[in-house]
């Protein structure tokens, strides 16, 4: 089982769309969960970072958490043609230094 | 000002040559990372450096050594180059807080594409 398990998509998704992106994990003892957002030929950079059970929201996107299942989701409403990229999911434990990256799900958001 | 930057952008080499690519974080973070991205978009972590001390080393082919001078500086050397190594390199850096509160965002450079004939 991989660390790390995200659907590698592509998901396509009309613009002004909700997209649902997920994400779960094997290591019980992951505390911090970062999602990153990649553009081809880019480097990735943070969109949003959850670390207590439930949603957090920051203006178009959410982020869900839920520890018992192993599983967090990233949403976009409202989607936009400039949200097409990679989208990486990567949980932290504390003490390891270490984030551990999925293989990312490519979204498309078409016009 | 760029907060992490990687020299050189591009680097294309011959099988069998030893190259380096330099990184500095401008941030004062005291840890810093070396990733490897594959074609497959995979990102792996290959090192990790807290204050100048080596805490993350994966199972990476000692052809690989990394070298941290400084907090700030996280260099990457590779000796007799493979053709499997063709890949972008990310250096990366954070602030960790010591265990009792989440890490810092991690923040990358804008990675360097190795190219191996």
């Amino acid at each position: 089982q991989k660390e790390v398990e995200q659907n590698s998509g592509p998901l396509s998704v009309p613009e002004g769309a909700i997209a649902s992106l997920n994400c779960t994990y094997s290591d019980r003892g992951s505390q911090s969960f970062f999602w990153y957002r990649q553009y081809s030929g880019k480097s990735p950079e943070l969109i949003m970072s959850i670390y207590s059970n439930g949603d957090k929201e920051d203006g178009r996107f959410t982020a869900q958490l839920n520890k018992a299942s192993q599983y967090v989701s990233l949403l976009i409403r409202d989607s936009q043609p400039s949200d097409s990229a990679t989208y990486l999911c990567a949980p932290y434990t504390s003490g390891t230094y270490k984030y551990i990256f999925g293989t990312g799900t490519r979204l498309k958001v078409l016009a | 000002d760029t907060a992490v930057s990687q020299t050189p952008k591009y680097l294309v080499t011959q099988m069998g040559n030893d190259k380096s690519i330099k990184c500095e974080q401008n941030l004062g973070h005291d840890t810093m990372y070396w990733y490897k991205q594959d074609s497959k978009k995979f990102l792996k972590i290959m090192f990790s450096y807290n204050n100048k001390e080596l805490i993350i080393n994966e199972t990476v082919p000692n052809r690989f050594s990394p070298k941290s001078p400084d907090k700030a500086h996280l260099n990457l050397h590779i000796n007799s180059l493979e053709l499997g190594d063709s890949a972008v390199y990310f250096c990366a850096s954070s602030q960790d807080r010591g265990g009792r509160a989440p890490p810092d965002t991690q923040y990358f450079g804008p990675g360097t594409r190795l190219t191996v004939l």
